[in-house]
């Protein structure tokens, strides 16, 4: 079945370091949908790629779906102690187009 | 404001009780999903439901069922709980999209309800 890996699991960063955390299936997406969940809280939606190669920023994120779409990235340029959190990709296949799949998601601390 | 609301945000019940974890969307969402939450493990999907009285398998609905009577609710339920089902429980739901592949837009989760089993 399919399944989405991250890695690494866990990243601690120095403030104002950049980083990405990668995501990758077994399986040819048809899209792939990023979250983030803070520490006691619960994932919230940041972004969806759909096409192939596609490159989306949202201030210091940039998210990248790869060009065979088994695979995206997250980057995160100059962090910040408010990037704290576990980031998710979840990964949804022509297979089954109802499943959300999720990774195990990337753990990241920052040391200010 | 959009709500995913979850009944109990904490719960501890007895090995071999039944047990019945609750989700409530205001969205009128198609889909709605429960994962479970362990450490080092990410969100695992048990079951979801794109539709009323519909219900699929997730990744690891062994000790599972679910019951989606309403479009609004989506149950989770333990029929003997175990110890090894001590988690944190998280509901979602989202809505479709799409013409020639239907899709799912972004999840929107609930609090989450930490069950300890004992």
């Amino acid at each position: 079945g399919q399944q989405v890996m991250q890695i690494p699991q866990y990243q601690h960063v120095q403030e104002g370091e950049d980083f990405t955390t990668y995501c990758n299936s077994s399986t040819t997406l048809s899209n792939i949908q990023w979250y983030k969940q803070r520490p006691g809280g619960h994932p919230v939606f940041l972004i969806q790629l759909v096409k192939s190669g596609e490159v989306k920023k949202q201030k210091r994120l940039t998210f990248q779906f790869g060009e065979a779409k088994k695979n995206s990235s997250l980057h995160i340029t100059a962090t910040q102690t408010t990037d704290v959190g576990t980031y998710f990709c979840a990964g949804q296949s022509r297979s089954n187009d109802y499943k959300l799949s999720f990774g195990a998601g990337t753990t990241v601390t920052v040391r200010a | 404001d959009v709500k995913v609301t979850q009944s109990s945000r904490y719960l501890v019940k007895r090995t071999g009780e039944k047990v019945f974890l609750e989700c409530v969307q205001d969205m009128d969402h198609e889909n709605m999903f429960w994962y479970r939450q362990d450490p080092g493990l990410g969100l695992r999907l048990i079951y979801f439901s794109y539709d009323v009285k519909m219900k699929e398998k997730g990744d690891i609905p062994e000790g599972y069922s679910v019951s989606r009577e309403k479009k609004e609710r989506f149950s989770l339920i333990l029929e003997s709980a175990s110890t090894n089902q001590t988690s944190m429980y998280l509901c979602a739901s989202s809505s479709l999209q799409g013409l020639g592949q239907i899709l799912n837009t972004e999840a929107f989760f609930g609090q989450g309800t930490r069950l300890t089993v004992v």
